[in-house]
């Protein structure tokens, strides 16, 4: 079953700060995170694999929180080479199968 | 890091021909590979998962007779539309198992159905 992100769409200015949310009805055991530019195979950012898990790589992070079957993405101080459409991903099983169902997405516009 | 190689990375065939594809891992040896299909504007759908020396798994609405997986070896496994119609246009993702975890995507490949 996939996973629901929101928001839809956000547009930001360059420096504003945004939130992608990630949400599942079953259990999660693990949330990978993806970035995808037009026209270019999605690129991986990060995987979170414990509950109360914070990553970050630069000025975008993650959360895990494995109680509410939700993860969240933090961009901060965006830049304009954070346009692009973010994918979260889960895996069916509780194991380290890789086999992901992603969400629908979320398109990041971050204009000058 | 691991490398996953995809090819072509697009082809423009005619409606009743076959397209196949490639996805090499380039340093390490994937067991698994995984197949996506991308519409415009849509998520990613997995289509089936390739086991080496094994018949692939195919998801449900996907037909194996349409999409044939072949994974003969540790490091290339291709996907085959025979008889491609315009509906089957599409951006075509492979990934694989890296070994620490994560997966690499192929560059994927742009099938464009006339």
């Amino acid at each position: 079953q996939q996973p629901v992100q929101s928001p839809q769409a956000v547009i930001l200015r360059e420096g504003e700060d945004a939130v992608i949310n990630c949400s599942s009805s079953k259990a999660l055991y693990s949330v990978h995170w993806y970035r995808q530019k037009h026209g270019e195979a999605p690129v991986f950012l990060m995987i979170l694999l414990k509950g109360g898990e914070q990553k970050g790589h630069e000025k975008i992070s993650a959360s895990f929180n494995e109680k509410k079957q939700q993860s969240s993405l933090y961009l901060t101080a965006s830049q304009l080479s954070y346009s692009g459409t973010y994918f979260c991903g889960t895996p069916n099983l509780r194991s380290n199968d890789y086999k992901l169902s992603f969400g629908a997405g979320t398109t990041v516009t971050v204009r000058a | 890091g691991a490398v996953v190689s995809q090819h072509p990375s697009w082809v423009i065939c005619k409606s009743g021909t076959s397209v196949k594809i490639e996805c090499r891992s380039l340093d390490f040896q994937a067991t698994t590979m995984f197949w996506y299909r991308q519409f415009p504007k849509q998520s990613l759908m997995l289509m089936a998962t390739s086991n080496e020396g094994s018949k692939a798994t195919y998801e449900q609405g996907v037909e194996k007779d349409k999409f044939l997986i072949n994974h003969a070896s540790l490091t290339l496994s291709t996907l085959t539309v025979t008889s491609a119609h315009p509906e089957d246009s599409s951006f075509y993702i492979c990934s694989s198992l890296g070994p620490s975890g994560p997966m690499p995507f192929g560059q994927g490949t742009r099938l464009t159905v006339v």
